[in-house]
C-alpha cells in the first residue's frame, strides 16, 4: 500500500458544479498536511494548509480526518481556471522530516 | 521578497556524469527540501535541510547529496548519472520544519 494514495483521475466536470477529492494516508503519526495545485509543466502551489478542525478559503474547504486517516479538498462553485492536478502532502513528522506527496488528481473543468 | 529562484533551468548530461543543482530560498525561509519528479507523478521527497543540517531523506541512494550553506541556499549533487534520474529536480524553502513550502520553477536534467 502507498503511504499517501489519492484518485488520479481525471475528472471531469462543468464549470459550476462541486468537486471532491480524498487523500489517504498511512502515517498515523503524520502531522502536517497540505493541498498544492500544480498546472502543466509548473511547479506545485501551495493551495492551502489542512487544519484538525478543518478549513475553508474562498471556494475551497479542506478537512482532516484524523480516526479514518485521510484528508479532502471541496472545490464549490468551480471555475475553468480551477483545471489543474491537485496533489495532496503529508510531513510525517517526527524529529526527521519525511514529506510525502500523492501522485496527484487530475481535475478538467468544461465550459 | 524574493521566491524561491533555481538554477539552472534545463540541463543536459550523459550517463555516469556528474550535476550540481543551485537553489536560493525565499527570504527568511531556513529550511529547504528537494524533489524528483518524473512525468505524470507527484514530487518524490529526496532530502530536506534545516539551518545547515540534513532533516530527513527519502528513498534515494547515496549518490544523491546535498548541502545547505549558511545564507540557506542549497546545492543538490548528484553523481554517477544514470538514465532514470531524467526528471523535473525541484527545490521549495519554508518557515520551517512541517511549515507550508514554496517551490522554485524547478531544473529539468534530461541524461542521455
Amino acid at each position: 500500500r502507498k503511504e499517501v494514495e489519492q484518485d488520479p483521475g481525471p475528472f471531469n466536470v462543468p464549470e459550476g458544479a462541486t468537486v471532491a477529492f480524498n487523500c489517504t494516508y498511512s502515517n498515523s503519526a503524520s502531522q502536517s498536511f497540505f493541498w498544492y495545485r500544480q498546472d502543466c509543466r509548473k511547479e506545485p502551489k501551495l493551495l492551502m494548509s489542512v487544519y484538525s478542525s478543518g478549513n475553508e478559503d474562498g471556494r475551497f474547504t479542506a478537512q482532516l480526518n484524523r480516526a479514518s486517516q485521510y484528508i479532502s479538498l471541496l472545490i464549490r462553485d468551480s471555475k475553468l481556471s480551477d483545471s489543474a492536478t491537485y496533489l495532496c502532502v503529508v510531513n510525517g513528522g517526527s524529529s526527521a522530516s519525511k514529506i510525502i506527496f500523492g501522485s496527484g488528481t487530475r481535475l478538467s473543468i468544461r465550459p | 521578497e524574493t521566491g524561491v529562484t533555481q538554477s539552472p533551468t534545463h540541463l543536459i548530461k550523459t550517463r555516469g556524469q556528474q550535476v550540481t543543482l543551485r537553489c536560493s530560498s525565499q527570504s527568511g525561509h531556513n529550511t529547504v527540501s528537494w524533489y524528483q519528479q518524473a512525468l505524470g507523478q507527484g514530487p518524490q521527497f529526496i532530502f530536506q535541510y534545516y539551518r545547515e543540517e540534513e532533516n530527513g531523506r527519502g528513498n534515494f541512494p547515496p549518490r544523491f547529496s546535498g548541502l545547505q550553506f549558511p545564507n540557506y541556499s542549497s546545492e543538490l549533487n548528484v553523481n554517477a548519472l544514470e538514465l532514470d534520474d531524467s526528471a523535473l529536480y525541484l527545490c521549495a524553502s519554508s518557515l520551517g520544519v512541517g511549515q507550508p513550502q514554496h517551490f522554485g520553477d524547478g531544473t529539468r536534467l534530461s541524461i542521455l
